[in-house]
């Protein structure tokens, strides 16, 4: 079975500055995915980003970016120059690359780091 | 965008009551989910269906039944609610293509007294 493990709860930054949260998971698998999804305060779960396991390099959206170690099973999130709207809890998840019907795309997620920026 | 609704944001039931949640998304995907969070736990899974009426038990199904009559209609059921199932329940949905990600609901926080 997958586990995904987040092991910092909670972490906070000042604004402007570089937050990395930590990631690491543990499969069998060879293809797969793995993601960032956000959830501020109140509000709606978002995806951040994705990583394709099959992908060398690693994934990046404007402020946001990962380091993927695939012989080290690490996922970790990189946020620069943080904003006060990227306070909110931060799920890393792990999905099996699809194979069969019936297997469909279940998110295997980590417990969460509350990240809170400081202004 | 892909949307998906779910019926209530905050429910508060009896113990013992039966208790339907619903969502509902309009894109049109094959793929619905239903996850329960809780603090300090993450998301744990508790029905997924990949299709109208087929189902799949995830993580957590104990006490929970699902519905998928409508492809973009997914049901979850507490037959008969317990306070042990105070929690935020999320619905989440995702199509078969190549864009993998699951789009999430924006929750519904259900008491049991």
């Amino acid at each position: 079975a997958q586990t995904v493990t987040q092991s910092q709860p909670e972490m906070s930054v000042q604004e402007a500055e570089t937050v990395t949260l930590s990631c690491t998971y543990d499969t069998s698998e060879n293809n797969y995915y793995l993601f960032w999804y956000k959830q501020p305060p109140s509000r709606q779960m978002i995806l951040v980003i994705r990583q394709e396991a099959y992908k060398q390099q690693n994934a990046t959206e404007n402020r946001f970016s990962v380091n993927f170690q695939k012989a080290a099973k690490s996922f970790s999130l990189k946020i620069s120059d943080s904003q006060l709207g990227d306070t909110a809890m931060y799920f890393c998840a792990f999905m099996k690359h699809k194979k069969v019907v019936g297997s469909q795309g279940n998110l295997i997620f980590g417990k969460g780091t509350k990240l809170s920026v400081k202004p | 965008d892909v949307k998906v609704t779910q019926s209530s944001r905050y429910l508060v039931k009896r113990t013992g009551e039966k208790v339907f949640l619903e969502c509902v998304q309009d894109m049109d995907h094959e793929n619905m989910f239903w996850y329960r969070q809780d603090p300090g736990l993450g998301l744990r899974l508790i029905y997924f269906s990949y299709d109208v009426k087929m189902k799949e038990k995830g993580d957590i199904p104990e006490g929970y039944s699902v519905s998928r009559e409508k492809k973009e209609r997914f049901s979850l059921i507490l037959e008969s609610a317990s306070t042990n199932q105070t929690s935020m329940y999320l619905c989440a949905s995702m199509g078969s293509g190549i864009r993998v990600e699951q789009f999430f609901g924006p929750g519904t926080r259900l008491t049991v007294l």
